[in-house]
């Protein structure tokens, strides 16, 4: 069955702290696609990154980073360097196939408070 | 890209009452979702708004509750009816790019509901 965990519920550092945010899902296709978004107190989704099943390479955006592992389904998130402005709520979603349809699962989300 | 906006922001309302939701995209899209996120919650598909047909609800949504309007490309409305205080949370518009479900969604600001 499909299903995201993030079983971080809040996280508190201090700023320029690094902090990374689990992601681990579950599904039975092999093709599949991987998001994160954030959700800052505005209320507005954020789309930060998508990253398909075939695609394991790591990648680096600013102070932002991705690490995807199919051998342990994870696709965890890093901040380097953290900022108050990047507290927020992130959540990890994953979409796949199901008979035609996509569908699109999203994670319970993980609280971020970055302390000045 | 999909700019979506959504009406109202925010609203208060009494239980027993009915508020609608409009949801307004910049682009004809064929599908569009709609989310309800309750208080420190991930979001949860309420249903797929196709233009011209039913919508399609998700468990646990009906339609006499959560009736949907789609009557163009552009446009849709979700109707919160009887309200009651466990209907208090944000609703979400969202539509796909033109990857669908491979790719990104793209979300509205969100209407709070406040039921008291």
């Amino acid at each position: 069955a499909q299903k995201v965990t993030q079983a971080q519920t809040e996280i508190s550092v201090v700023e320029k702290e690094d902090v990374t945010l689990d992601c681990v899902y579950e599904t039975r296709d092999t093709t599949y696609y991987l998001f994160w978004y954030k959700q800052p107190p505005s209320g507005e989704l954020v789309f930060l990154i998508r990253r398909n099943s075939f695609d394991e390479q790591n990648e680096i955006s600013g102070r932002y980073s991705w690490n995807f592992q199919k051998s342990t389904s994870s696709f965890n998130f890093t901040i380097t360097a953290s900022q108050v402005v990047d507290s927020a709520v992130y959540f990890c979603a994953l979409s796949e196939a199901d008979s035609g349809t996509y569908k699109y699962i999203f994670g319970t989300g993980t609280r971020l408070k970055v302390l000045a | 890209s999909a700019v979506i906006s959504q009406k109202p922001s925010r609203d208060i309302c009494q239980r027993g009452t009915s508020l609608t939701i409009q949801c307004q995209v910049d682009s004809q899209v064929t599908m569009m979702f709609w989310y309800r996120q309750q208080p420190g919650q991930s979001l949860t598909l309420i249903a797929t708004a196709n233009q011209g047909s039913e919508a399609t609800y998700e468990s646990g949504f009906v339609i006499d509750k959560f009736p949907i309007s789609r009557p163009n490309l552009t446009f849709s409305t979700l109707t919160v009816s009887n309200m009651s205080p466990e209907d208090s949370s944000i609703y979400l518009c969202s539509v796909e790019g033109p990857d669908r479900g491979r790719g990104r969604k793209y979300f509205g600001p969100g209407t709070r509901l406040t039921v008291t």
